[in-house]
């Protein structure tokens, strides 16, 4: 099993630009998440899906949209990139919501 | 505001010692807590569950909850330097309306394993 998998591993935008962060499980988990993570400010809460067909906004998600494809793949949106975009964004998956969290490799994007 | 607290650090031990790690939280319902591991440039990588007051051992880690004190524990005996990591507590809240409850993070306790 590959866990949870996320494309691309590093991008670079300029500013305006769009892009679509794609994450896959293959645990059969109901739940999926969408964090950034910048130093001194911790794992932050973009978007969550508790469950197939449900999208939900978490603590900052202000510039982005998902779409939860089907049971395994949840994507994330940028429609257009600003400087204050540039993060490690991590892709998880859990059976059920605030069960344990698994999470993916990363993806380090930076918007110039 | 739900809140997870943890020492930032860096904590600093010997090869061998026990290394301690502390987290303490505000909402009193909280249910589920969780430990993970994260090496520089890498994601969380969950070590520990923990549902219940009391200790729950894994190989070298211990985890204690004591929910009238409203704080999780970590222990690591016989700390190694491939632990030096920034440890995350995560603990489960609830949202004032309804029951949807999510994992608020803590920002993390680095950990400096001494050879």
């Amino acid at each position: 099993n590959a866990g949870v998998t996320q494309t691309p591993k590093f991008q670079v935008l300029k500013t305006g630009q769009s892009m679509t962060l794609q994450c896959a499980q293959d645990m059969n988990h109901n739940s999926m998440y969408w964090y950034r993570q910048d130093p001194g400010m911790g794992l932050r809460l973009i978007y969550y899906s508790a469950s197939e067909g449900t999208t939900d906004k978490g603590e900052v998600p202000n510039g982005y949209n998902v779409s939860r494809l089907n049971k395994r793949e949840f994507s994330l949106r940028l429609e257009s990139a600003a400087p204050s975009q540039t993060s490690v964004y991590f892709c998880a998956s859990s059976e059920v919501p605030v069960r344990e969290q698994y999470f993916g490799p990363g993806t380090r994007l930076t918007v110039t | 505001q739900k809140e997870v607290e943890q020492n930032s650090g860096p904590l600093s031990v010997p090869e061998g010692a026990i290394a301690s790690l502390n987290c303490t939280y505000s909402d009193r319902v909280s249910q589920s807590f969780f430990w993970y591991r994260q090496y520089s440039g890498k994601s969380p990588e969950l070590i520990m569950s923990i549902y219940s007051n009391g200790d729950k051992e894994d190989g070298r880690f211990t985890a204690q909850l004591n929910k009238a004190s409203q704080y999780v524990s970590l222990l690591i005996r016989d700390s190694q330097p491939s632990d030096s990591a920034t440890y995350l507590c995560a603990v489960n809240v609830g949202l004032n309306a309804g029951n949807n409850r999510k994992l608020i993070w803590g920002l993390g306790t680095s950990l400096a394993v001494n050879p």
